[in-house]
């Protein structure tokens, strides 16, 4: 079983809806990330949390230590969003290394 | 662009061959991140710097692999003797202490 994982796999929308997006993790972190990977390779960075909730513009995070657990959020979801969204965490016994999930390929269709 | 860059972007080698990446991280960025990711996979951590320190190695990187920060700036990674299971895309990230990791667009690389 993976330290971290995602789901969906794959997930669908039409323009428009609510997409949420889960991530479990089996070991102590000291940080989760939330990233976004567009075709090509390259990977931004949209949040970083070690409790509770960040919001940046149509995205939000969450994180529940206790149950290990973390949600992406995205509002009113749009074409451009379609990338995969990857969950990582810094675990707090192995310095700044992150362990990342297997991704989640969300597609929007107008 | 004041991005983590790496260079080459694609690389296309033969068995055998020996392959050289680089990464040039944000300028103030103390930490310095080597990743690799295959097809349909997340990133797995390779190694990573502080300064011009290698501080973390994976299990993952064998005796072929080589990293290397010399002057706490750039780095390279070295793969010898490549092998078809080489090929993947290898990520650099770079971070202020324990900061957010930026990362870099990768180098794609092919085995042939």
């Amino acid at each position: 079983k993976n330290e971290v994982e995602q789901s969906p796999q794959n997930l669908t929308a039409q323009e428009g809806e609510f997409i949420t997006i889960n991530c479990s993790y089996s070991v102590g972190i000291s940080a989760l990330h939330w990233l976004q990977q567009h075709p090509g390779g390259g990977i931004v960075s949209l949040f970083m949390l070690s409790s509770g909730k960040k919001k940046h513009g149509r995205l939000i995070a969450t994180i529940n230590i206790q149950e290990k657990h973390s949600s992406l959020h995205i509002t009113a979801s749009h074409p451009r969003d379609s990338a995969v969204y990857i969950c990582a965490v810094r675990r707090e016994t192995s310095g700044s290394r992150l362990t990342f999930g297997e991704g989640t390929q969300l597609t929007v269709n107008p | 662009d004041t991005g983590v860059s790496q260079d080459p972007r694609h690389k296309i080698t033969k068995r055998g061959q020996n392959v050289t990446f680089r990464c040039d991280p944000i300028s103030e960025h103390n930490r310095l991140y080597w990743y690799r990711q295959t097809l349909g996979q997340g990133p797995e951590f390779l190694t990573y710097f502080q300064n011009e320190a290698q501080l973390e190695k994976s299990r993952l990187l064998s005796d072929r692999f080589s990293a290397e920060r010399p002057k706490g700036s750039f780095s390279t990674l070295e793969i010898q003797r490549t092998e078809q299971g080489d090929s993947a895309m290898y990520l650099c990230a770079s971070s202020l202490a324990w900061g957010t990791q930026y990362f870099g667009p990768g180098t794609r690389l092919l085995v042939l």
